[in-house]
This record gives structure tokens, sequence and C-alpha cells, in this order.
């Protein structure tokens, strides 16, 4: 069964300073790995994803990601967070060996950006 | 349509009423998904069509739930004799693959069901 953890429900930062999200993974295979955002009101916007290839992802709005095996780890990160960065995040896990199983998403971590 | 677009956006029923929410995918698009994301929480899976036919509903939490897309489009999520648990946002999502190059989703902006 796959699964995702993000264990942090809250991270707080000011406005400049970088920003790390965490989150780590289960699945049997190998890992299709995503993260979403979330603002109120709102369907998921997709962020970035990692399928093979560089283990550092680079997504919209200056977001990345850092792929690493040997911790099951994905977290997000951006070397300078704005205001409009607050909202929620998903990290998200499929098997890449399963066909076309669902997405199986966490518990969402909420991100404050202080000016 | 450019998006995937899902209506009512809110929608208040009484205890015990039917409810019957929309999905209209990104034209094209083989692979669509229903989630569930109560408060605070992340979305959980209830079901999933390729095409017309349902391949996965072992996430539809009990048989009061029902999903359909007839012709291989738009879909509709029933709930019968609603219930205050099943008080969440009902998010669907689309994707234009089905075999495991299928990367991601399109979601909608989802409808917010209240249940009073």
């Amino acid at each position: 069964a796959q699964s995702v953890a993000q264990p942090e429900d809250q991270v707080n930062v000011a406005e400049g300073n970088p920003l790390t999200v965490k989150c780590t993974y289960s699945v049997s295979g190998n890992p299709y790995l995503f993260w979403y955002v979330q603002y109120p009101n709102r369907g998921l916007q997709f962020l970035l994803k990692y399928i093979t290839g560089d283990n550092l992802v680079k997504g919209s709005y200056g977001f990345e990601a850092e792929f690493n095996k040997s911790q099951t780890s994905f977290h997000l990160k951006k070397p300078s967070a704005l205001v409009s960065d607050s909202a929620l995040y998903f990290c998200a896990v499929r098997d890449a060996w399963t066909g076309n199983t669902p997405l199986v998403f966490g518990k969402g971590t909420r991100l404050s950006v202080i000016a | 349509g450019a998006g995937v677009s899902q209506s009512p956006r809110y929608k208040v029923a009484k205890r015990g009423q039917d409810v019957a929410l929309r999905c209209d995918p990104i034209s094209g698009h083989v692979s669509l998904f229903w989630y569930q994301q109560a408060l605070g929480q992340g979305p959980e899976f209830l079901t999933y069509f390729q095409n017309e036919a349902q391949l996965d509903k072992s996430g539809l939490p009990s048989d009061r739930f029902f999903a359909e897309r007839p012709e291989g489009s738009v879909s509709t999520l029933k709930i019968q004799r609603t219930q205050q648990e099943d008080s969440a946002v009902y998010l669907c999502a689309s994707s234009g693959g089905t075999g495991p190059f299928d990367y991601g989703y399109t979601f909608g902006s989802g409808t917010r069901l209240t249940v009073v």
C-alpha cells in the first residue's frame, strides 16, 4: 500500500527566508511523486513532479523538490519565500509499477509566510 | 474545455436528502477521479473511471455513494440520504493518460457540501 506523511501541520517562515515543507513516502515499487498547492476555495494546483532522472526537480513559482531514495523523502523547497506562497501544500505519491492507481495524498502542511 | 469544471460550487442539503455533484473534465481526458476532502485533511480517493468504465470504487465510504460516467465524459457523484459526516469538499480530477506514464491530474475547484 502507498502512503505519504507530512509531519508538520504548519510551517511559519519570514518573507525572504528559505522554506522547506517535508514529505516522506512509502511505496512497494518505484515512486512517482508530486506536490500540489491549494489556495482558499480553490482546487489543487500542480507544482512539480518527480518521475525519473535528476533528483532535484524544479517546478512552478520558484519551487523545487529533492527526491531522496534512501530517506524516502521528497521535501519541497524555495530559496526565498513570498507572502503570496501562503497556502496549503500537499505531497502525493503513486507506485510507478502498478498501472493507473490513484494518487495518495498526505494530510497537508499549511505554510504561512510572514511579512 | 480549458479546465475541469465542477458544479455546483456550494451545496447545502438537509440530512436525508439526495444530492448530485457534476464534474466536466478536460475534453479528451480518459481518466477521471473523485476525491473527498474533509476540513483540514488531505484528499481521500473515492473512485476512478477510465472512459465510461468504473475501474476502482474502493474508496466509496458506503453504498449511499454512487458515481457514473455513462458516455465517458461528464461524471456525476450521487449521495443518497445524506448524513452530516458527508460534509466535505468533493474534488474531481482528470488525466489524459491511462498507463503507468500517466503522471498527474488536473483538479476542479470542488463542490463544498454541507449537510445540516
